[in-house]
C-alpha cells in the first residue's frame, strides 16, 4: 500500500528553529508537497520538490531525498503564526496524490 | 479575484436527506477536485474533474456524486446523507489536467453535520 508518515504533532519556541519530517512509501515518485493549513482554513501551498536537494523560500525551506523517501520542512525564526499544520503530500506514478495527515505545529513564546 | 468559493460555510442535515455542496472557481483553471479532512486522518479525494464535461472517481466516492457542465462549477451532490459522511469538505483547483504536479487551490472549506 501506499503510505504518507509525518509525526502527528510537535511544539517549538518563538524565535527557534523546527524540522518537521515526512517519510513516504509509494508506488512511484512524481514530486512531493507541503502545504500549510492553519486551524479552520484551507491548505495553502508552501513548496514543491522534485529533484533532491534543498530549496529555500524566504524562513522555510523544504529538502527532498528520493533515494531514502524522506522530506523535511525546515521553519526558521519561528513566529507565532507559522502555528498550524504541515500537511505532506506525494504525487505517485500513476500522478495521484497522496496525502500524509499533517502535522500540527504549536509554537510556544 | 475570489479564487474559489464555496456554499454552505457549515451546515447540519438530517440523515437521509439529500445535500448539494456548491464550488465555484473564477480562475479558469482546468482540475477541480473535491476532498473531504477528517480527525488524524490526510485528506482524501471523492471526486474529480480534468476538465469540463469530464469527472472521475477519487479514493472515497461511495455516496457521493458530481457534475462539471462548465468550466467554473463544481458541485457535490450527497444523495441520501449518512452520519459517516460528517466531515469538512474541500473544493480545490489547479491548472493542470490530471498531472497533480500543479499547485492546488483550496476554497474555504464547508462543515457538514449529519445526524
Amino acid at each position: 500500500g501506499q503510505n504518507i508518515d509525518q509525526p502527528t504533532e510537535m511544539t517549538a519556541t518563538e524565535g527557534a528553529i523546527v524540522q518537521i519530517n515526512c517519510t513516504y512509501q509509494t508506488s512511484g515518485f512524481n514530486g512531493l508537497f507541503w502545504y500549510q493549513q492553519h486551524a479552520g482554513e484551507a491548505p495553502t501551498f508552501l513548496s514543491y520538490n522534485v529533484l533532491d536537494g534543498l530549496e529555500e523560500k524566504g524562513r522555510f525551506s523544504s529538502f527532498l531525498s528520493r533515494s531514502k523517501g524522506y522530506s523535511y520542512l525546515l521553519l526558521k525564526e519561528l513566529q507565532m503564526k507559522d502555528s498550524a499544520s504541515y500537511l505532506c503530500a506525494v504525487v505517485d506514478s500513476n500522478y495521484q496524490l497522496i496525502w500524509g495527515a499533517g502535522t500540527k505545529l504549536i509554537i510556544k513564546p | 479575484i475570489a479564487g474559489i468559493t464555496q456554499a454552505p460555510t457549515s451546515q447540519i442535515l438530517a440523515a437521509g436527506r439529500r445535500m448539494t455542496l456548491r464550488c465555484t472557481q473564477d480562475m479558469r483553471h482546468n482540475a477541480m477536485y473535491w476532498y473531504r479532512q477528517d480527525l488524524g486522518l490526510g485528506l482524501r479525494l471523492i471526486h474529480y474533474s480534468n476538465t469540463a464535461g469530464t469527472t472521475g472517481k477519487g479514493e472515497v466516492p461511495d455516496g457521493y456524486s458530481v457534475s462539471r457542465a462548465n468550466t467554473d462549477d463544481f458541485p457535490l451532490t450527497l444523495a441520501s446523507a449518512v452520519p459517516s459522511q460528517t466531515s469538512v469538505y474541500f473544493c480545490a483547483s489547479s491548472d493542470s489536467a490530471g498531472a497533480n504536479t500543479d499547485t492546488q487551490y483550496f476554497g474555504p472549506g464547508t462543515r457538514l453535520t449529519v445526524l
